[in-house]
């Protein structure tokens, strides 16, 4: 079955800009989405269809997707973007998830 | 924007079906495809299944022996069956609405509050 591969965590300051990364075999011939979940919350879609943003969600976010990678980029970031982070994508009618990465602003 | 609210009980022993529904409101069930995803301590989420606007049912291969996911257009709502739980089912079950633009990007826009589920004797 299709897999998508994420770094468990990635470390960023205040203001910087992070870079979380979802890698999966020809990802870049699929739609990659991205869901924010943080604690005791439910997952809201923050990037879908490789770069789109839902609406209400800040222009901080954005998604590139090529290759084998996807990436969501968080511009200016903030102690509000601290959360987990899932890539998601579809493959044979399924909807598979990657293994999520924690965002520390530190 | 719909809304969707999971209930069932919270606590499953072993070996027994775990039961979950989500109402829907804000949107009709005979579009999209209503999904059930859960997170487990210490791990990431992981999709259970789906049933479509069609009625048509996909599952996780992982748990597909187990699973049924069933609709009721009459109360527009949805549920959730799995078999024969263990310590391993023990998760926050979440439902959501899975939307497909048929160009092949599918997303959940609307997600549940999500209801805990443990299993334990």
């Amino acid at each position: 079955s299709y897999g998508l591969i994420q770094p468990p965590s990635v470390s960023v300051s205040p203001g910087q800009t992070a870079s979380i990364t979802c890698s999966g075999d020809k990802l870049g011939d699929k739609y990659a989405s991205w869901y924010q979940q943080k604690p005791g919350q439910s997952p809201v879609v923050v990037i879908y269809e490789d770069n789109k943003r839902p609406s209400g969600i800040s222009e901080r976010f954005s998604g590139s997707n090529s290759g084998n990678t996807a990436t969501l980029t968080i511009s200016g970031t903030q102690a509000a973007d601290e959360a987990d982070y899932y890539c998601q994508t579809w493959d044979n009618r399924a909807v598979v998830f990657g293994g999520g990465t924690k965002l520390t602003v530190l | 924007q719909a809304q969707l609210q999971e209930s069932g009980p919270g606590l499953v022993k072993p070996s027994e079906t775990l039961s979950l529904t989500c109402s829907v409101s804000g949107a009709p069930l005979t579009n999209n495809f209503w999904n059930w995803i859960r997170l487990s301590p210490g791990k990431g989420l992981e999709w259970i299944g789906y049933i479509s606007f069609s009625g048509s049912t996909n599952y996780n291969r992982s748990l597909n022996s187990r699973v049924t996911i069933s609709v009721d257009m009459s109360k527009n709502h949805f549920s959730l069956m799995l078999t024969s739980v263990t310590a391993a089912d023990t998760a926050v079950y979440y439902c959501a609405r899975g939307r497909y633009d048929g160009s092949g990007c599918f997303y959940l826009d609307s997600w549940g509050q999500g209801t805990l589920v443990t299993v334990s004797s």
